[in-house]
C-alpha cells in the first residue's frame, strides 16, 4: 500500500454534467500529478502541482483544472464531461518534483461518462 | 497525446519462461523508468533508469538504457504466475517530472 488515496473509487456521470476526484498525498509529500489511463492505454499527464500552484500542464483542455490545499492533497475538477472522459483517473504524490523513486501512485478513480 | 511504442502487446508463456519486451520512442528521454500495474490498483515503480547505457536489475527483473536514450528493454527471468499483470514503459525528459507512457504490455504466465 502505498499511502495515496484517491475518492470516489467509481463514479457515473452524464455528459455535460460536471466532477471533482480527490486525491490525498503520502504524507510529507508535497507535490501532485494526475493522469488518465482510458481502457487499454497507458496513463496520460494531465497536470502536476508542487506547493499549490500548477507546475506543468498536458494536451488536455481547460475544462480539466485543479487545486492543492495547504495540507497537499488536490482536486482534479472536469466540467462539461463528455463520453470520451470515461477513463480510470490516477494520482501520484511524490516529494519535491523529484526523482520517480518518491513518486507513489493512488488506486485510482474511474469515471463513467454516459 | 504522445505514446511510446511498446512492444508486444501481450504474452502468453508458460511458468519458468524468460520474458523480454522494449519500448521505443522518436524523442530522447533523460530517464526510463518501468512500471506493474495490477487489476483496480496504480501503477507500482519495478526499475529507474537514469543514464544512457545503464543495466539495472531488481532481483529476476532486469532493465537497460538504451544508448541512443530513445529506447529500453525489460527482462524478467524464471516467470512466476504472479508476474501476471500490465507493464508499462515511461520516459522523462523534463525536470518536473512529467511521465510519457507505453501502451502497456499485458503478460499472462501458464501454470
Amino acid at each position: 500500500e502505498t499511502g495515496v488515496t484517491q475518492s470516489p473509487t467509481h463514479l457515473i456521470k452524464t455528459r455535460g454534467q460536471q466532477v471533482t476526484l480527490r486525491c490525498s498525498s503520502q504524507s510529507g509529500h508535497n507535490t501532485v500529478s494526475w493522469y488518465q489511463q482510458a481502457l487499454g492505454q497507458g496513463p496520460q499527464f494531465i497536470f502536476q502541482y508542487y506547493r499549490e500552484e500548477e507546475n506543468g500542464r498536458g494536451n488536455f483542455p481547460p475544462r480539466f483544472s485543479g487545486l492543492q490545499f495547504p495540507n497537499y492533497s488536490s482536486e482534479l475538477n472536469v466540467n462539461a464531461l463528455e463520453l470520451d472522459d470515461s477513463a480510470l483517473y490516477l494520482c501520484a504524490s511524490s516529494l519535491g518534483r523529484g526523482t520517480p523513486k518518491t513518486q507513489y501512485f493512488g488506486p485510482g478513480t474511474r469515471l463513467l461518462v454516459l | 497525446g504522445q505514446q511510446l511504442n511498446q512492444s508486444p502487446q501481450s504474452m502468453f508463456i508458460q511458468e519458468g519462461e524468460d520474458v523480454s519486451m522494449n519500448c521505443t520512442s522518436s524523442s530522447i528521454f533523460n530517464t526510463w523508468l518501468w512500471y506493474k500495474q495490477d487489476p483496480g490498483e496504480g501503477p507500482v515503480l519495478l526499475i529507474a533508469l537514469y543514464k544512457a547505457g545503464e543495466l539495472t536489475s531488481n532481483g529476476r527483473l532486469t532493465a537497460q538504457f538504451g544508448i541512443t536514450r530513445k529506447d529500453s528493454f525489460l527482462n524478467i527471468s524464471a516467470s512466476i504466475p504472479s508476474d501476471v499483470g500490465i507493464y508499462f514503459c515511461a520516459g522523462r525528459h523534463t525536470s518536473y517530472g512529467k511521465l510519457t507512457f507505453g501502451q502497456g504490455t499485458i503478460l499472462t504466465v501458464h501454470p
